[in-house]
């Protein structure tokens, strides 16, 4: 069975760097898109984007500039690195598998979410 | 970008009712709509992926239809255990994107 597990710290002081990492269990890291969704406390969900296991990556462009997200298939990790966060960026941040089906992709496995506050 | 409108925001439904919610794409998305399932403090749980196909183990009484750019998610027969909030969500796109949700309360 397929398990995702986010890390990081909980709190980050605005205009600094947001690091998280999600460790990737039960499954291959080969031929899936490794992505991260964010939810606002008592919002909806917003896509930030994802990378392919071949490295190729795709970003939502409200948060194109700021966002960088790694794999590292050794340790079947990736990480999202968010720079000069404010207390927009305050969310539940979940790591999530995408699988493409039948040329539908879809977020079939998800982390259990960490919440990251920003604050001074 | 791709804007994904559902309706409606929240309902209140009984056990044992028929429950319809509709999610519509500000343009044309073919069958890449995907519906999800988020109780409280938990991940979103992967229901229907294009349009109407049920992902393994979800329960039959759940199901999904498109017409057009309007796509609908029927839960037949409410149980206890699906009260909760409903996302749509199109991969047609490369900016992948979310409707605003659907909460489905207790009467």
């Amino acid at each position: 069975q397929v398990q995702l597990q986010e890390s990081g710290p909980g709190l980050v002081k605005p205009s600094e760097t947001l690091s998280l990492t999600c460790s990737v269990s039960g499954g291959s890291i080969s031929g899936y898109f490794w992505s991260w969704i964010r939810q606002p406390p008592g919002k909806g969900l917003e896509w930030i984007g994802y990378i392919f296991t071949t490295g190729s990556t795709n970003y939502n462009p409200s948060l194109n500039s700021r966002v960088t997200i790694s794999l590292d298939t050794s340790r079947t990790q990736f990480s999202l690195k968010l720079r000069s966060v404010t207390a927009a960026d305050t969310a539940v941040y979940f790591c999530a598998r995408a699988t493409r089906r039948i040329n539908f992709d879809m977020f079939d496995y998800w982390g259990q979410g960490i919440l990251v506050t920003v604050s001074s | 970008d791709i804007q994904m409108t559902q309706s409606p925001s929240s309902l209140s439904a009984s056990v044992g009712d028929r429950v319809t919610i509709t999610c519509r794409a500000s343009q044309s998305i073919s069958s890449y709509l995907n519906w999800y399932q988020q109780k409280p403090g938990k991940a979103p749980k992967l229901l229907i992926y294009g349009a109407s196909s049920l992902q393994s183990g979800v329960p039959s009484r759940f199901s999904g239809s498109r017409s057009g750019t309007d796509f609908t998610l029927t839960i037949t027969r409410l149980q206890p255990e699906d009260f909760a909030t409903y996302y749509c969500q199109q991969s047609y796109s490369t900016l992948w994107t979310f409707g605003q949700g659907t909460r489905v309360e207790i009467k």
